[in-house]
């Protein structure tokens, strides 16, 4: 069965500091997607990346940047020099081959970031 | 903005009561998806329909239904309703479904729903 974990319930930080969100997955499929979703205070969930799981290369866009690593199941997302608008409430997210009709969420992890 | 549209933004009902969420997806989108949204519960997947049919079922109450028209907008009916019922009701879309379903889900603004 698929799972998402997000051990990090919440997470405060100053402004311009470096955060890390962690997100570990499970599946018995080889092939599967994992994406990470922002839901900022307004509550509209927005889409941020997705990755196959054929794809361990790590991407970077603008101050975002995920490692995704399938040794330890593994997608991590990095915030470099955070600001007060990464204030957040970040999800995981995982579909595998034999069930893309579903995606399912971990429990999201609530950022702070104070000025 | 999305391009998903959710109504009604805001919903006050009672115990007992049966309601009706609408969700129209992105033009051109085949799949729409029903999530709930509760503070215990985090975010539950429901429901997937794609182009009319019922592709996928979630954690979904017999008392909830739902279905997706040939115009592609979609209801989702929430019926004897609960106060643990009370969560806020996402509706996404993404233009492909079943197998080939790789694609982001375009969530709409959600529906609160709230039970007295």
């Amino acid at each position: 069965a698929q799972k998402v974990t997000q051990a990090q319930t919440e997470i405060s930080v100053v402004e311009k500091e470096d955060v890390t969100l962690d997100c570990v997955y499970e599946t018995r499929d080889t092939t599967y997607y994992l994406f990470w979703y922002k839901q900022p205070p307004s509550g509209e969930l927005v889409f941020l990346i997705r990755r196959n799981s054929f794809d361990e290369q790590n991407e970077i866009s603008g101050r975002y940047s995920w490692n995704f690593q399938k040794s330890t199941s593994s997608f991590n997302f990095t915030i470099t020099a955070s600001q007060v608008v990464d204030s957040a409430v970040y999800f995981c997210a995982l579909s595998e081959e034999t069930s893309y009709d579903k995606v399912i969420f971990g429990p999201g992890t609530s950022l702070s970031v104070i000025p | 903005d999305s391009g998903v549209t959710q109504t009604p933004k805001h919903l006050i009902t009672a115990t007992g009561q049966r309601v009706t969420l609408r969700c129209s997806p992105r033009s051109g989108d085949l799949s729409v998806y029903w999530y709930q949204q509760s503070l215990d519960q985090g975010l539950q997947f429901l429901i997937h329909y794609y182009n009319g049919e019922e592709r996928a079922k979630g954690n979904i109450l017999e008392r909830f239904s739902a279905q997706q028209f040939p115009d592609l907008h979609s209801e989702l009916n929430l019926s004897s309703l609960e106060l643990g019922d009370s969560a806020l009701y996402f509706c996404a879309s993404t233009p492909r479904g079943g197998e080939k379903n790789t694609g982001e889900l375009f969530f709409g603004e959600g529906s609160r729903l709230t039970v007295l």
